[in-house]
């Protein structure tokens, strides 16, 4: 009963240095998406994927990278990380059946800390 | 573009009083979902409810109820008899497609702190 999953759970880098954070879902949903969290803002949105091979754009994906080469993983990477990228990183992923997608499942979060 | 608004940043109860956490939104589509996340301090987003815009009849889930107001634009939480396991950051969001691009956008969240 995994749900959805996040590796890694914590992370510091420093400025320049690039990661990738991995998303991995057992539960067959089409729809994956990558959120930040930061004080005061709520959650928002980064990318987001409508099926294996497809990725779009959210709120805020500058100096972010995804990919989704198979349906149950949705990758996020940053290449040359910045402070301004210190946050907490959320996925979820949904299902749309009949034509409603169902709530979004999430993660337990990546906790991001760039120096 | 969609909104969510919720005006509340902290709020502060002692335990067994009753709660009432705003939500304002934004839309233009007249399709359209609302959700309520909690994140206790433990980090993680627990769904609580999604409403549709075509369903405005109230709902009571224990303690918890939603009020849905189409004509306001508004989507309150009310937590009854509030418990410490309550404290949390509480989200409202809004989801404008049901298709292939649906995507919650989300209010800035309310701190609750319910003291024993």
């Amino acid at each position: 009963n995994a749900g959805v999953t996040q590796t890694p759970k914590f992370r510091v880098l420093k400025t320049g240095q690039s990661m990738t954070l991995l998303c991995a879902q057992d539960m067959n949903h089409e729809y994956m998406y990558w959120y930040r969290q930061d004080p005061g803002m709520g959650l928002r949105l980064i990318h987001y994927s409508v099926g294996e091979g497809t990725t779009a754009k959210g709120e805020v994906p500058d100096g972010y990278n995804v990919s989704r080469l198979k349906k149950q993983n949705f990758l996020l990477g940053l290449e040359s990380a910045a402070p301004s990228q210190t946050s907490v990183y959320f996925c979820a992923s949904s299902s749309l059946r009949t034509g409603r997608t169902s709530p979004l499942h999430f993660g337990n979060g990546t906790r991001l800390t760039v120096t | 573009a969609q909104k969510v608004t919720q005006a509340q940043t902290e709020i502060s109860v002692v335990e067994k009083e009753d709660v009432t956490l705003d939500c304002v939104y934004e839309t233009r589509d007249t399709t359209y979902y609302l959700f309520w996340y909690k994140q206790p301090p433990s980090g993680e987003l627990v769904f609580l409810i999604r409403r549709n815009s075509f369903d405005e009849q109230n709902e009571i889930s224990g303690r918890y109820s939603w009020n849905f107001q189409k004509s306001t634009s508004s989507f309150n939480f009310t937590i009854t008899a509030s418990q410490v396991v309550d404290s949390a950051v509480y989200f409202c969001a809004l989801s404008e497609e049901a298709g292939a691009n649906s995507k919650l956008t989300f209010g800035k969240g309310i701190t609750l702190s319910v003291r024993p």
